[in-house]
Order: structure tokens, then sequence, then C-alpha cells
């Protein structure tokens, strides 16, 4: 149990466009969903809490309109990245915590977006 | 802040055992472990929950020292598969909470 599941893996895209990632909860309801980026050995960075029906929490000094987050079920959670640059390059992982032990996280397997 | 792990790296022989420690400077409701290897999410280990627990199973375990407000992992008779990096994810709340992750400890277990 407690699944998790991202689209794309991979994704190369040029620079301007913009690119939207899924995460989905497969086998339980997901209340809360987080958003994680990640740099070449480096630890993971939360990028915002995405709640159910409601706006997403974006942490200290990340862009709100650069970084779309909209979790529009209790399983599905999207996050756009728009306009991307080069700079946007990273991993970025989602993770879902269940409704009923709320206090775990579970993550996805991850999208490497490239913008060239 | 971010929790401080230590070691930053070990090189292990197979069978040989490991402490990675997990130490913040907030007061914590709950831990979480995790191994990621390359290019690959992180996979959940355990959960530790405030009120001092300690957890396990075969071969990996851990404690939880809220008063101290840290954590350590303990990895008994290594295998190969045990490489990779560990993070610790510390929690504030006893709810959803995000987690803020560990600086984290790259290991590696050789023949």
């Amino acid at each position: 149990g407690a699944v998790v599941s991202q689209h794309p893996s991979r994704v190369i895209c040029k620079s301007g466009t913009s690119v939207k990632i899924e995460c989905r909860s497969l086998d339980f309801q997901a209340t809360t969903m987080f958003w994680y980026r990640q740099f070449p050995k480096q630890s993971l960075m939360l990028m915002a809490t995405s709640n159910e029906g409601s706006k997403a929490t974006y942490e200290q000094g990340v862009e709100k309109d650069k970084f779309l987050i909209n979790h529009a079920s209790l399983t599905l959670s999207t996050l756009t990245v728009t306009s991307a640059h080069p700079e946007d390059s990273s991993f970025y992982i989602c993770s879902a915590a269940p409704g009923q032990r709320n206090y775990e996280q579970y993550f996805g397997p991850g999208t490497r977006l490239t913008v060239t | 802040q971010q929790p401080v792990q230590s070691p930053q790296a070990v090189i292990l022989r197979e069978g040989e055992d490991a402490v990675i420690n997990c130490s913040s400077s907030k007061a914590l409701y709950s831990v979480h472990w995790y191994r990621q290897k390359h290019g690959e999410a992180p996979v959940f280990l355990m959960i530790l929950l405030k009120g001092g627990e300690q957890k396990g199973h075969e071969k990996i375990s851990a404690s939880f020292n809220e008063k101290k407000q840290q954590s350590s992992l303990y990895l008994t008779a290594s295998q190969l598969s045990y490489s990779g990096t560990y993070f610790c994810g510390t929690g504030n709340t006893g709810t959803a909470s995000k987690l803020t992750f560990g600086t984290g400890t790259r290991l590696q277990v050789t023949l």
C-alpha cells in the first residue's frame, strides 16, 4: 500500500514553455500533498504544501506565479512550471500524506526536468 | 533551519555496522528516515513519534530522543543494498506537517 506515482518521469522542454507534472496517490486518499525540489547531491527542499480544495501554501522564496499548484482531488495534485528557464532544471518530487495517518509521507518516483 | 546529519559520508564493508545521527535545533514531534538511491525518489524506512521511542525491523532500527531533539539510525550487518543517501525528515506537529530534511549522509557498502 501507500503508492504514489508521478508523471512524467523525465521531461525536456525549451526555455519559455510550461510543463505540468502530475502526482497521484494510487491506493489511498491524500488530503495533503507536498512538492519538493532537489538539486544534485543536495537535500530535498520543500516548495509548497498542497491541500485538497484550497490554495497551496508556498515556502519562502518560492514564486507562486511560476510554480502553479493545483490539488483537484484527494488523489491528484499537479505542479506547473510556467515559462521555464534553464535554472528551473531540477528533480521534482511529490509526497502524499494518507488521510488517516497524516503524519506519514510517501514519495513519488520524481520527475527530472531539463530546460534547454 | 535544516537538521544536521553526521557523518556526512561513510564507507563500510559488507557486514559492518553504522550509526547515522540527526540533530535539530527545533522541538520535534516526529522524525522520518528515508534512503535515496541515485536518481530515484526517497524510500520510507520508518517514522518515530514524540515519546522517545525506539523502532526497528530486522537490521535497521532507530531511536528518538525528543529532549535532545536528536534521532539516530542504526544499520547492523550492512548489506550492499544499504548503499545510498540517508535523510532524516523532521516534523514539528502531529498533523500532516511539512518535513524539513536533514543534510544527508552518503553511505557506501563495499565487498
